[in-house]
C-alpha cells in the first residue's frame, strides 16, 4: 500500500518559475524524505526532514513538514529544464524498523 | 563510495518462466530494500532486510516471489512462475538506520 499521496499528480511550468509539490501521509513518522527520479533511472535522494523539524533548505529546495496535519511540501525555486523528473515523498514510519514507504509521485515538466 | 549494484539491467521472459535479480548494497548498510515500480506509479515495498533477517515482507506475493540476503550482504529476488502483471522495474536500495536510502539503477522486467 502507498503511505503517501502526492498532489498534484502532474505539474507543468515555465523555466524560472517555482514548483510546489505536496505530500500527505497516514501514520506517525521518524522522518520524511524526498526523492527524484529521471525517466528510466533509479531514485536519487534530495532531502530528509526529521519529525521534530518544521522546515529545511538545500540549495534551491525548501521542504516543510506539518506533523499535526501529516503533510509535507517540496518547493523548487527558479526551476530549470533539468529539473524535469518525477518527485516522490517517502516516510520512515515510527516503530516500523526503518520501513520506507513511498507516495504516488508528482511528474514535473519544466519547459523552456 | 561505490553505489548499489543491480543486475541484470533488463530482462525479457515468457509468462510462467522464472527469473532472478541480484543486488549488492553499499558496504556497511544493514538495511536492504526491494521495491517493485510499475510504470507511472510509486515504488511499492516488497521486502525489507535488516542484516540477513526479514523486517517486513507483508506485500511480497509469497506464492511466487522469494528473496534472501546471504550473510547480510548481497541479496537475490526470485519470481517463479512469472505473470504478465509482474512486468515492472525492480529496485534495490540500502541504507543506514534513520538515514536516506541509496538506490540501484533497477532491473526492468518484461513478461510476455
Amino acid at each position: 500500500s502507498q503511505q503517501g499521496e502526492e498532489d498534484p499528480q502532474a505539474l507543468s511550468i515555465q523555466e524560472g518559475e517555482n514548483a510546489t509539490m505536496n505530500c500527505s501521509y497516514k501514520t506517525s513518522i521518524n522522518n520524511l524524505q524526498w526523492y527524484r527520479q529521471n525517466s528510466g533511472r533509479g531514485l536519487v535522494h534530495l532531502i530528509l526532514i526529521r519529525s521534530n523539524e518544521r522546515e529545511k533548505h538545500s540549495g534551491r529546495l525548501r521542504v516543510t513538514l506539518d506533523t499535526s496535519k501529516k503533510s509535507s511540501s517540496l518547493l523548487i525555486t527558479a526551476s530549470r529544464a533539468a529539473d524535469t523528473a518525477s518527485y516522490f515523498c517517502a516516510t520512515d514510519e515510527a516503530g516500523g524498523g526503518n520501513k520506507l514507504t513511498f507516495g504516488t509521485g508528482t511528474q514535473l515538466k519544466v519547459e523552456l | 563510495e561505490a553505489g548499489v549494484a543491480q543486475s541484470p539491467r533488463y530482462k525479457i521472459i515468457e509468462k510462467r518462466q522464472s527469473v532472478a535479480f541480484w543486488c549488492n548494497p553499499i558496504s556497511g548498510h544493514a538495511t536492504l530494500y526491494w521495491y517493485q515500480q510499475i510504470l507511472g506509479q510509486g515504488p511499492k515495498l516488497l521486502i525489507q532486510f535488516q542484516n540477513n533477517g526479514v523486517v517486513d515482507d507483508s506485500q511480497l506475493p509469497k506464492d511466487r516471489f522469494s528473496a534472501e540476503r546471504l550473510k547480510g550482504v548481497d541479496s537475490t529476488l526470485k519470481i517463479q512462475p512469472a505473470k504478465l502483471e509482474d512486468s515492472a522495474v525492480y529496485l534495490c536500495a540500502s541504507s543506514l538506520p534513520r538515514q536516506w536510502a541509496f538506490f540501484g539503477q533497477g532491473t526492468r522486467l518484461t513478461v510476455v
